[in-house]
């Protein structure tokens, strides 16, 4: 089992420049969630992914969008780049369960560094 | 609103002391709470969970609803354990986690 893993490694891109990350999740998961960890921060909550469809949203602007595909995998885009959005981009996987259920905890892939210039 | 604060950048201890890393949270609801770990050029990875009520590689964590804490906790600390370390908090509502700031703990030899 490969766990969550994460395309591309390093990215440098420049500011105004759009960018697609992109995640497959833990074999047996069905839910993507994008976090972005800037320098000395913890991961911050951009938006969740589950059935194909943006399920929650955190305080993030609509510059940052997402996609779900059928087999699970998911791609955040990042449009008219700016200096602050150089982080590292965290794609975690889970599996959704029923609410009496416990809440599956999060598998993190290894992320992908941005750098805007 | 910060949800998880964890007042401690930094952390050192000798081989064999004991250990804590704080975390408090600020939630009204009934939270879930997590540690999670990330050792040297790895991922981010969960260490334990309050509803476990388990010991991990001999941490232990108590949720202390009075006190909103969440302290993680080891009597022993090995070399191994040098990493960072994040508390994380996931609402009653909604899928969102919510992570601290970190606390980067160093055992000295």
């Amino acid at each position: 089992d490969a766990g969550v893993t994460q395309s591309p490694t390093h990215l440098i891109k420049t500011r105004g420049q759009q960018v697609t990350l992109r995640c497959s999740p833990k074999s047996g998961h069905d839910t993507v969630s994008w976090y972005q960890q800037a320098l000395g921060q913890g991961p911050q909550f951009i938006f969740q992914y589950y059935e194909e469809e943006e399920r929650q949203r955190g305080n993030f602007p609509d510059r940052f969008s997402g996609h779900q595909f059928p087999n699970y995998s998911s791609e955040l885009n990042v449009n008219a780049l700016l200096l602050g959005d150089s982080a590292l981009y965290l794609c975690a996987s889970s599996l959704d369960r029923a609410p009496w259920q416990d809440n599956s905890p999060l598998h993190f892939g290894n992320g992908t560094r941005l750098t805007v210039t | 609103a910060q949800r998880v604060t964890q007042p401690e950048k930094l952390l050192s201890v000798f081989k064999g002391a004991p250990v804590e890393l704080k975390c408090n949270y600020s939630y009204s609801g009934s939270p879930e709470l997590f540690w999670y770990v990330q050792y040297s050029r790895q991922r981010l990875q969960l260490l334990l969970r309050h509803i476990s009520r388990e010991s991990i590689k001999g941490f232990t964590a108590d949720l202390n609803k009075g006190e909103t804490s969440f302290h993680l906790k080891k009597p022993f600390a090995q070399e191994e354990d040098s990493a960072m370390y994040y508390c994380a908090l996931k609402e009653d509502t909604g899928n969102q986690f919510y992570f601290g700031t970190g606390t980067s703990l160093t055992v000295i030899p």
